[in-house]
Order: structure tokens, then C-alpha cells, then sequence
């Protein structure tokens, strides 16, 4: 089945300690996505990638770090450095073929984060 | 004035009722409008699609566009318990070079009583 996985679906965190969560798809999309979801606030863009080894920070990327080697993967790394961690991350995918405007982003299932 | 006002709710209703939610925005360059569903702990997944002002229907699902009054409406006719979740309305410019961009309304969750 082709979709996008993210793992752990729920991980908890120390205070000072920085965390990876993992997401992959095998969509064969460009374009890779890391939101965060709080309660009342909607999904805000923490950083995306169109293509490998290039990525840019969305609305609120401090604290948090990115990579993107392979196309299928784009690890979010949530550092010590993000003082209010705790939320919903999702991951997302789009594909971005030559010509086309408009993407539609397909969501993994999220990774719960919470800060002990 | 944020970019996307979406009423949070909650929106409780009894079954087969017909459903409407709403969102406003500001900013006249969004010309694709989408509406996510997502289940309570699950990831959103797109319901609804729609360039430009119109109507799009699908099933029990409605979707309307009026780009003269920045207003965009998701109908759902005989509505199912299924249906309970939270509905986020999205919107994009569709800027060639920055069409990853998608803005997201705060979501309204919608109860559907059997």
C-alpha cells in the first residue's frame, strides 16, 4: 500500500533532551511537509522540502531541525531548544510534478510528543 | 486580521441533519480551497477540492466558494454519526514556485448524535 508512515505514533520526552520523529512515504512525492497541531490552533508549518538535500523553514521553525537525504524520508528533530514541545506532529507529502499549481498534501497519522 | 477564521465549535447536531461550516479569509490571492477531515488522533485527510468561486458536490458533500465575499462553506446533507470529527478548511494561492503553501483554518469539530 503506498501512504505515508511516521513513527513513533507517541513518544515522551525529558526536559533537555532532543528527539528525532520519523517520517516516510513511498508516494514517490517531491515535496515533504512537518506541521504542528496544538489544541485550538490549527496545523501550523514547521518546515518543508521540495527536493533532496534542499529544505526551507515554514512559520515556526525554531527549535526544530530538518533533513532530507532520500527522497522517501524527512526526519523532524525537536531540540532542547523548542521550550514548548509537547503537541501533534504530522507529516505530509505532495507531489509538485512540473506544470501544476496546486498539490494536495497527504497526512501520516501523526507522532503524539509529550515533555515529561 | 488572521489570514483564516474558522469557528472552533463545538458543533453538536442529531442524525440526518444537514450540517453547514464556514470560513472566512483575507487574503484575495487564495484560489483553491480544500476541506480536510480528520478523526479524533489520526492524520486529516482531504474531503473536499475547489479552484476559484463555485459549487463542488460529492455524495452528501457540498462545497461552495464565494470569492466576492472571502466565504467558503462545506455542506454535509444527512449527516452520519460517521461523519463526528473535525473538518479544517484549508486555502492556497497556488503561487507557481510556492504552491507547498497551504494556510489552514483552526478546525471546527462537529458532533452527529444517532
Amino acid at each position: 500500500d503506498g501512504g505515508i508512515t511516521q513513527s513513533p505514533k507517541y513518544l515522551f520526552r525529558k526536559e533537555g533532551q532532543n528527539v528525532t520523529l520519523s517520517c516516510e512515504q513511498n508516494l514517490n512525492h517531491d515535496a515533504m511537509y512537518w506541521y504542528r497541531q496544538d489544541p485550538g490552533q490549527g496545523l501550523r508549518l514547521i518546515y518543508y522540502s521540495q527536493i533532496v538535500n534542499d529544505f526551507q523553514k515554514g512559520d515556526i521553525a525554531e527549535g526544530y531541525s530538518v533533513s532530507r537525504e532520500k527522497k522517501e524520508s524527512f526526519p523532524l528533530t525537536v531540540t532542547s531548544a523548542q521550550k514548548n514541545p509537547t503537541a501533534f506532529y504530522l507529516c505530509a507529502s505532495s507531489n509538485i510534478a512540473s506544470g501544476m499549481i496546486y498539490n494536495e498534501q497527504f497526512f501520516g497519522p501523526g507522532t503524539r510528543l509529550t515533555v515529561l | 486580521q488572521k489570514e483564516v477564521e474558522q469557528d472552533p465549535g463545538p458543533l453538536s447536531v442529531p442524525e440526518g441533519a444537514i450540517v453547514s461550516l464556514n470560513c472566512t479569509y483575507s487574503n484575495s490571492a487564495f484560489q483553491y480551497f480544500m476541506w480536510y477531515r480528520q478523526y479524533s488522533r489520526k492524520g486529516p485527510e482531504l474531503l473536499m477540492y475547489t479552484y476559484s468561486s463555485g459549487n463542488k458536490e460529492d455524495g452528501r458533500f457540498t462545497a461552495q466558494v464565494d470569492k466576492s465575499s472571502k466565504y467558503i462553506s462545506l455542506f454535509i446533507r444527512d449527516s452520519q454519526p460517521s461523519d463526528s470529527a473535525t473538518y479544517l478548511c484549508a486555502m492556497s494561492a497556488g503561487l507557481r514556485g510556492s504552491n507547498y503553501k497551504l494556510t489552514f483554518g483552526k478546525g471546527t469539530l462537529l458532533t452527529v448524535n444517532p
